[in-house]
């Protein structure tokens, strides 16, 4: 069975620009979780989705990220008007219900602003 | 806010050596506490598990204690080798939330 993905692995993008990525959670999940990890720093919770409605988005840092996931599967964390501060690599994990099991994690997305 | 402590912050032992991580949490009202492994430029892998109403747990080579009173867990690893350097994450799900607040990690390096 297939773990959580995302893509891109890596993405360079210049300040100010507009980035999505992808997280496609383990098959069956229902609770999919976006966390952001900065150098020599644990992963940061950013969002937390319970099928396809954000159940806690408490730990986005400003209104530049929003993330989606239409159909309770696939989820995109889009950031606007990216800054260099955003630089960071984006975790994504999903759970089967969410009810404080075990997450399991994708190999993250690598996220460098120019 | 829960505040997670990751004790020592890098570790460099021979092969064979047992080795103890320490984490430490300031809120005790936690769900459970996970032990999970980062590889450089990997995601993580969950190591272990342990709920609020136990004490520990093993799995191979590793074990893991808990105690919630004292908001303190150990990764207790067992003749360490070679592969099993990596950076080991603690975390924890509080009661007020599923978000997992993790430690800044351990980074450790078994030399042969």
């Amino acid at each position: 069975g297939a773990g959580v993905s995302q893509t891109p692995s890596n993405k360079v993008t210049e300040k100010g620009k507009y980035v999505e990525l992808r997280c496609d959670p383990i098959s069956g999940h229902t609770a999919l979780y976006w966390y952001r990890q900065s150098l020599g720093q644990g992963p940061e919770f950013l969002i937390y989705f319970q099928g396809t409605g954000a159940a806690d988005d408490s730990g986005l840092p400003n209104d530049r990220f929003f993330a989606v996931r239409p159909e309770g599967s696939v989820s995109t964390l889009k950031i606007q008007r990216t800054e260099r501060g955003d630089s960071a690599v984006y975790l994504c994990a999903s759970s089967l219900q969410g009810n404080a099991e075990t997450q399991y994690f994708g190999p993250g997305t690598r996220l460098l602003v120019l | 806010k829960q505040e997670v402590t990751q004790i020592p912050a890098a570790l460099s032992v021979p092969e064979g050596e047992n080795l103890v991580l320490n984490c430490s949490f300031t809120d005790s009202a936690i769900y459970n506490l996970q032990w999970f492994r980062q590889d450089p430029g990997k995601g993580l892998t969950s190591l272990l598990l342990i709920q609020s109403s136990q004490r520990e747990q093993t799995s191979g080579r590793l074990n893991a204690s808990l105690d919630k009173s004292s908001g303190r867990s150990t990764l207790y690893i067992a003749a360490s080798q070679p592969g099993d350097s990596a950076t080991y994450l603690c975390a924890v799900i509080s009661n007020s939330g599923y978000a997992l607040n993790f430690g800044k990690g351990t980074s450790l390096l078994v030399t042969p």
